[in-house]
């Protein structure tokens, strides 16, 4: 089916271990994003992608890491997962259209425990 | 710097009331808006966008928002509230390649 797509929706993981979210999308959208939510907090910017190999910090990288070797795909990695990285992360994409006023499409979300 | 400001981390109305939910942005050229609702455990779906043109722009599920340019504000209104409303709303503000967001206003139904 054409849309957005997280896996896993949920994972629980060791602190230090490393971990990956995957998020793919069938629209061939130009931009791709990574958010996490947490209370208090709203969704902050992790990290964004322009176009396939183009990567951003956005406001919250430190202890992330991403990459998109394919316009579809854009997996955000954990090298070493802490406890405050426990959050909800939210993959979106958005078309270039006119760039800046196009809105982003979201995933459903992936919930993820450090212990 | 914080783009997008939303001043109420609870909002409470009752059922049939109008609603109203602030968001006040900081941005130096012409913004680009949107308005996004998060269902419980649920993504977010946007609700209504501002580029440019008419500074009132209706939305999806009866909702709305004003651009006021002068006040840097892009408030969402609603007529007559209904308990499906009851959720996350946020602001946000498209800068630069990026979308950044308020953290939130949650909206609670009184029957």
């Amino acid at each position: 089916d054409a849309g957005i797509t997280q896996s896993p929706r949920y994972k629980i993981t060791e602190t230090g271990r490393q971990v990956t979210l995957m998020c793919h999308q069938t629209w061939s959208h130009s931009y791709m994003f990574w958010y996490r939510q947490d209370l208090g907090h709203g969704l902050r910017l992790i990290y964004y992608s322009a176009a396939a190999d183009i990567t951003d910090k956005g406001e919250v990288p430190d202890g992330y890491v991403v990459s998109r070797s394919k316009t579809e795909n854009f997996p955000l990695t954990l090298e070493s997962a802490t406890r405050s990285q426990t959050s909800v992360y939210f993959c979106a994409s958005r078309g270039p259209g006119t760039a800046r006023g196009t809105e982003a499409f979201f995933g459903q979300g992936t919930r993820l425990t450090v212990v | 710097a914080q783009s997008v400001t939303q001043p109420d981390i609870h909002i409470t109305v009752s059922e049939g009331a109008s609603l109203e939910l602030r968001c006040n942005y900081s941005y130096g050229a012409t913004p680009y808006l949107f308005w996004y609702v998060q269902s419980p455990g649920q993504g977010l779906q946007l609700l209504l966008k501002y580029f440019s043109g008419d500074t009132l722009v209706q939305g999806i599920k009866g909702f709305e928002a004003e651009f006021k340019r002068s006040q840097s504000s892009f408030n969402l209104r609603k007529p007559s509230v209904h308990w499906s409303d009851a959720a996350e709303y946020f602001c946000a503000v498209g800068r630069d390649d990026k979308i950044i967001f308020g953290k939130g206003t949650r909206l609670h139904i009184l029957p």
